[in-house]
């Protein structure tokens, strides 16, 4: 069974610009959930979606946004970057539950310049 | 406050050492699940092991076994005989059954970076 996918890996941008990054679950997961990974701040949850609903949010300014669509695919969007959205941006895949073991895609590293 | 505590930064064995790893948590659920993951440098965080807080037995598998205490809040990780492939950030993360707010999320700790020398 294939696992998480996440493209694109590798990303360049500068201030200002918007990006979106996308996650696609591992086949019959319908939850998916993001989190920013920084040397400064760690790894921190982001948002989770199940059946195209946001369930949770994490402390992210509303410059952070996600979508779920109907076959579990997700997006996530910043917009209007800052030199501190540099990060590894995670998306993690489970059941059905959030609880349940999340499975960790490769990541996509952004750089803003 | 910090719900995941890894007090360890940065471990160096040499290899076929054993190594423990160490991580606290705090929580007021009485339903909680326990995680270890593993990142290499490649990024991916790689899932080792979940365990729910109503299991305290301990786990072992293969070179890796756990050690869960819900009097002290830890769940501590060993690696024994370690090897090179063993050198990553490890991660310990616990996330909350209790209350739905923080429904799908995961709080992680800081990581613990083991390096494993020939």
């Amino acid at each position: 069974k294939a696992g998480v996918t996440q493209t694109p890996r590798y990303l360049i941008k500068t201030r200002g610009q918007q990006v979106t990054l996308s996650c696609s679950p591992i086949s019959g997961h319908r939850s998916v959930s993001w989190y920013q990974q920084t040397p400064g701040q760690g790894l921190q949850f982001l948002f989770e979606y199940f059946s195209e609903t946001q369930r949770n949010k994490g402390n992210f300014p509303g410059r952070f946004s996600g979508r779920q669509f109907s076959n579990s695919r997700s997006e996530m969007n910043v917009s209007t970057l800052e030199l501190g959205d540099s990060a590894l941006y995670l998306c993690a895949s489970s059941l059905v539950l959030p609880q349940e073991t999340q499975y960790f895609g490769p990541g996509t590293r952004l750089l803003v310049l | 406050a910090q719900k995941v505590t890894q007090a360890q930064t940065e471990i160096s064995v040499v290899e076929k050492e054993d190594v423990t790893l160490d991580c606290v948590y705090e929580t007021r659920d009485t339903t909680y699940y326990l995680f270890w993951y593993k990142q290499p440098p490649s990024g991916e965080l790689v899932f080792l092991i979940r365990r729910n807080s109503f299991d305290e037995q301990n786990e072992i598998s293969g070179r890796y076994s756990w050690n869960f205490q819900k009097s002290t809040s830890s769940f501590n990780f060993t690696i024994t005989a370690s090897q090179v492939v063993d050198s990553a950030v490890y991660f310990c993360a616990l996330s909350e059954f209790d209350r739905g707010s923080t429904l799908g999320r995961l709080y992680f700790g800081r990581g613990t970076q083991l390096t494993v020398w020939p």
